[in-house]
């Protein structure tokens, strides 16, 4: 069965460092790649994704994610974070011949200002 | 357009009652997927209808059960409910269910079973 590992439970950062998130996967086959965001008290929102070509992709906000086949990762990562990115982190995988999204537990990030 | 609406959005009931919650997807949008949110498990993966039937279903017992009307809205049903039922549920749509799809998550409706 696909799984999703999402190695840090809970990331704190001051404003303006780097952001590093690690995902990985367990499928052996081809998957579409997630990443979700939630702000508090917002729902669920799409930061990027990846389905196939160039695997550096770049989503909403300054976002950005590479897919290295070779590790079953999906790592998010952001040069400079915002205290307005404090939010919850959902890696999510989808293979080929299904359409549930399989998510990570998540990662808190909370940024101080 | 609007987004997907999850009525109601918070819900007290006591084990052993039953509850039924609404989705209702951007239009246009013919696939629900709904998912059970809570600390300890995640995100997990309940079930998906498209065009009225069901395509997918996730690892749970049948006391959740779901349908989708000719108009796309969803409903999901809990019977006999147990107080570890007590999750934020999210639904999610999508144009069909080609896995190249982006699902667009609603608010969620917030249960709690005392």
């Amino acid at each position: 069965a696909q799984s999703v590992s999402q190695h840090n439970h809970h990331v704190i950062l001051s404003e303006a460092a780097s952001l590093e998130l690690g995902c990985n996967y367990s499928y052996g086959g081809t998957v579409n790649l997630f990443w979700y965001v939630q702000y508090p008290g917002q729902h669920l929102q799409l930061l990027l994704k990846y389905f196939s070509g160039d695997p550096l992709v770049k989503g909403i906000k300054g976002f950005e994610a590479e897919f290295i086949k070779s590790k079953f990762s999906f790592n998010l990562r952001k040069p400079s974070v915002q205290w307005s990115d404090t939010a919850e982190y959902f890696c999510a995988v989808r293979n080929q011949a299904g359409t549930a999204l399989i998510f990570g537990k998540g990662t808190t990030l909370s940024v101080s200002s | 357009k609007a987004g997907v609406t999850q009525t109601p959005r918070y819900l007290i009931k006591t084990r052993g009652q039953q509850v039924t919650l609404s989705c209702s997807p951007i239009s246009g949008h013919r696939s629900v997927s709904w998912y059970q949110q809570t600390p300890g498990q995640g995100l997990q993966f309940l079930f998906e209808y498209f065009s009225e039937t069901q395509r997918n279903k996730g690892n749970f017992p049948g006391r959740f059960s779901g349908r989708q009307f000719s108009n796309s809205r969803s409903e999901m049903n809990v019977s006999t409910l147990e107080l570890g039922d007590s999750a934020l549920y999210l639904c999610a749509s999508s144009v069909t269910v080609s896995p190249l799809e982006t699902q667009y998550f609603g608010p969620g409706t917030r249960l709690l079973v005392l």
